[in-house]
């Protein structure tokens, strides 16, 4: 059965810090896609990851894959307050070779960026 | 606006009801997906279509039952349900199977 686990589960940071979320999983895949969530809305795709050394970037997020490591990463360089937001890592199980068809989600890491 | 549109937003029901989730895409993808969303929870995949032929899984409940009568629409038919099946239930849809999701708004169903 595939896992994904994301650390940290909860991040408080200020505006004009970077950091990084990590996204961990525990079987071969080489398809992961990063989402947010803001509170009381649906799931916005923000990266689409298909390969070992993917990387991407879109404003003040970058994105980025190791397939050998089973790792992506969420980087956010200067954080400003409107990216507070929940962000969800999920992946897609199917080269692990069990379970119904559908990406296997991350319980997210909810962010609160404080002026 | 994601091109998937969720009916309805908010649903109260009780434990002997039976009512209908309904989800619609204007996409013209050929996979949809219902997730379940808990407090705490990863989004627990429940159901998927994928060019209109479900794929199984053995692990929901039969209270919960499926309908995707065209590529364009799923249903989820709910009855005799449980307060723990209060949750935020998400219909997505993609081009091809596991490929990038676009969700809907979700219906917040509560249970009592």
């Amino acid at each position: 059965e595939l896992k994904v686990e994301q650390n940290p589960l909860f991040l408080s940071m200020q505006e004009g810090k970077n950091y990084t979320i990590y996204c961990n999983y525990s079987t071969t895949s080489d398809r992961l896609y990063w989402y947010r969530q803001d509170p009381g809305k649906s799931l916005e795709s923000l990266f689409v990851l298909l390969s070992n050394g993917a990387v991407k970037q879109e404003g003040r997020l970058m994105a980025s894959l190791d397939t050998k490591a089973r790792l992506s990463t969420l980087h956010i360089t200067a954080a400003v307050h409107d990216l507070s937001a929940t962000y969800f890592c999920a992946v897609d199980p199917r080269l692990s070779g069990g379970g119904a068809d559908g990406l296997t989600f991350g319980k997210g890491t909810h962010l609160i960026i404080q002026p | 606006e994601t091109g998937v549109t969720q009916t309805p937003r908010h649903l109260v029901m009780g434990m002997t009801n039976k009512k209908s989730l309904k989800c619609e895409q204007h996409l013209g993808h050929n996979a949809m997906y219902w997730y379940k969303q808990s407090a705490k929870k990863p989004l627990e995949l429940m159901f998927v279509y994928s060019l209109e032929e479900r794929v199984e899984n053995n692990s929901v409940p039969s209270r919960f039952s499926p309908e995707c009568p065209n590529s364009s629409h799923l249903f989820l038919h709910l009855h005799t349900l449980q307060p723990e099946d209060s949750a935020l239930y998400l219909c997505a849809s993609s081009q091809g199977p596991n490929e990038k999701l676009f969700f809907g708004s979700g219906t917040q169903l509560s249970v009592l």
